[in-house]
């Protein structure tokens, strides 16, 4: 089977620094990308890992290790817009994607 | 620019009729588009993958039959929710991609909530 796990819940406060993990096990791997999707509205992207390394956008990185068949989302200068749930996603091929499991972030004042 | 539209947002239907969701690519062509269905707090599960002018590939456990797809245009996917029952009840979200291999983006689109009563 395909699988992605990512905590449930993750709490931080206003201008700390999270990191959200996901460790993934894929029938095919070519990237792994992490969306947010706020209540009610449509997923939207963030950053995409093709390559072990980190990838900087802004207040956000993404990490892959292909090795350890994991990576993480880290978010700097949080604010309270950045509530969400983050989902860590694999192209299994074809520009399928898997879906993690999600996380649900929420920061306080 | 990648803006991804559907159509209803919201749709109430009475469990027996059928729905019918339209994606539109709004700025670009999209070769394949996919739909994904999400129950409350939940992941996205990946429904179908619909290449235009080619018919849809299913993922597994998912009926053709009654979640028909169709691709008719590079910017244009349409989704058929048929006898709806109150299972089907969820949000619907497709997404679309430039090019129909590789390592695109997806870019998604709002969304639609089916609720069947």
């Amino acid at each position: 089977g395909q699988s992605l796990e990512q905590p449930s819940e993750v709490t931080a406060v206003e201008g700390a620094i999270v990191q959200i993990n996901c460790t993934y096990q894929t029938s095919g791997f070519y990237g792994l990308s992490w969306y947010q999707q706020h209540d009610g509205g449509a997923p939207t992207f963030l950053s995409y890992n093709a390559l072990d390394g980190l990838e900087e956008t802004g207040r956000f990185s993404s990490f892959l290790s292909r090795s350890d068949s994991y990576g993480y989302l880290l978010l700097q200068e949080l604010q309270m817009k950045d509530s969400a749930s983050y989902f860590c996603a694999v192209n299994t091929g074809f520009q399928k994607l898997v879906f993690g499991t999600g996380t649900r972030l929420l920061v306080s004042p | 620019g990648a803006v991804v539209s559907q159509h209803p947002s919201r749709v109430i239907c009475k469990s027996g009729t059928s729905v019918k969701i339209e994606c539109r690519s709004l700025d670009f062509q999209a070769t394949t588009m996919f739909w994904y269905r999400q129950f409350p707090k939940k992941s996205l599960m990946l429904m179908a993958t619909s290449n235009e002018g080619s018919k849809a590939t299913y993922e597994q456990g998912v009926e053709k039959d009654k979640f028909l797809i169709n691709h008719a245009s590079l910017t244009l996917s349409t989704l058929t929710v048929t006898s709806a029952h109150p299972e089907d009840s969820s949000f619907y979200i497709c997404s679309a991609s430039k090019t129909a291999g590789g390592a695109d983006t997806q870019y998604f689109g709002p969304g639609t909530r089916l609720t069947v009563l």
